[in-house]
């Protein structure tokens, strides 16, 4: 029952640094999202991808790409670290818009820029 | 355009008390609405939803929501919590058959269970 795994589950960047987050699902579901969490803004949706290929920018998109080369995985890089980017990550995955139900959440990634 | 507002970002209760959590959204369609629970270091897992149907909705560990269309709400309420009920609880919308499907959550409602 692996459902939505992210890796790593936490990481040190140095300011200027890239890293790639990678979001796997196993529950063959369309769509895919990327949220941060920050103390007192709640979850705010970085980029999101209604199926393989496709992406689309949140609220919050800049200073991230994504990609979804594979229906599974769905991957989030920082290009150049900065420290506004230190945050827990959150993958969630959804099955697709002809079973409209719930998003089901990975357990998150602790990064931090210095 | 959704959004959503928790009115209160952190509410003490006592234990055995009722408690309700308080949700509005905004939207010019059609939404569904969830409410999810954060415990602490934890990912988040989702307590119940409205998608159609009757306008109260139970869930998991004894909580349940009412759906009030009128005045744009979804208040999360307990009869009486636990200690284990201390998490942080997180109300989300989506919108109804569009292909630009985004989740929207409110800023999250911090539930702190007093003994």
């Amino acid at each position: 029952n692996a459902g939505v795994t992210q890796t790593p589950k936490f990481r040190v960047l140095k300011t200027g640094q890239s890293m790639t987050l990678l979001c796997a699902q196993d529950m063959n579901h369309e769509y895919m999202y990327w949220y941060r969490q920050d103390p007192g803004m709640g979850l705010r949706l970085i980029h999101y991808s209604v199926g393989e290929g496709t992406t689309a920018k949140g609220e919050v998109p800049d200073g991230y790409n994504v990609s979804r080369l594979k229906k599974q995985n769905f991957l989030l890089g920082l290009e150049s670290a900065a420290p506004s980017q230190t945050s827990v990550y959150f993958c969630a995955s959804r099955p697709g818009q002809e079973r409209y139900t719930e998003a089901f959440f990975g357990q998150g990634t602790r990064l931090t820029v210095v | 355009a959704q959004s959503v507002t928790q009115l209160d970002s952190q509410v003490p209760v006592f234990e055995e008390a009722p408690v309700e959590l308080r949700c509005n959204y905004s939207s010019s369609v059609s939404v569904y609405l969830f409410w999810y629970v954060q415990y602490p270091n934890q990912g988040l897992q989702l307590l119940l939803k409205y998608l159609s149907g009757s306008t109260l909705v139970k869930g998991i560990n004894g909580f349940e929501a009412e759906f009030n269309k009128s005045q744009t709400s979804f208040h999360l309420r307990k009869p009486s919590v636990h200690i284990s009920d201390t998490a942080e609880y997180f109300c989300a919308v989506s919108p109804l058959g569009n292909r630009d499907d985004k989740i929207i959550f409110g800023k999250g409602t911090r539930l702190h269970i007093l003994p």
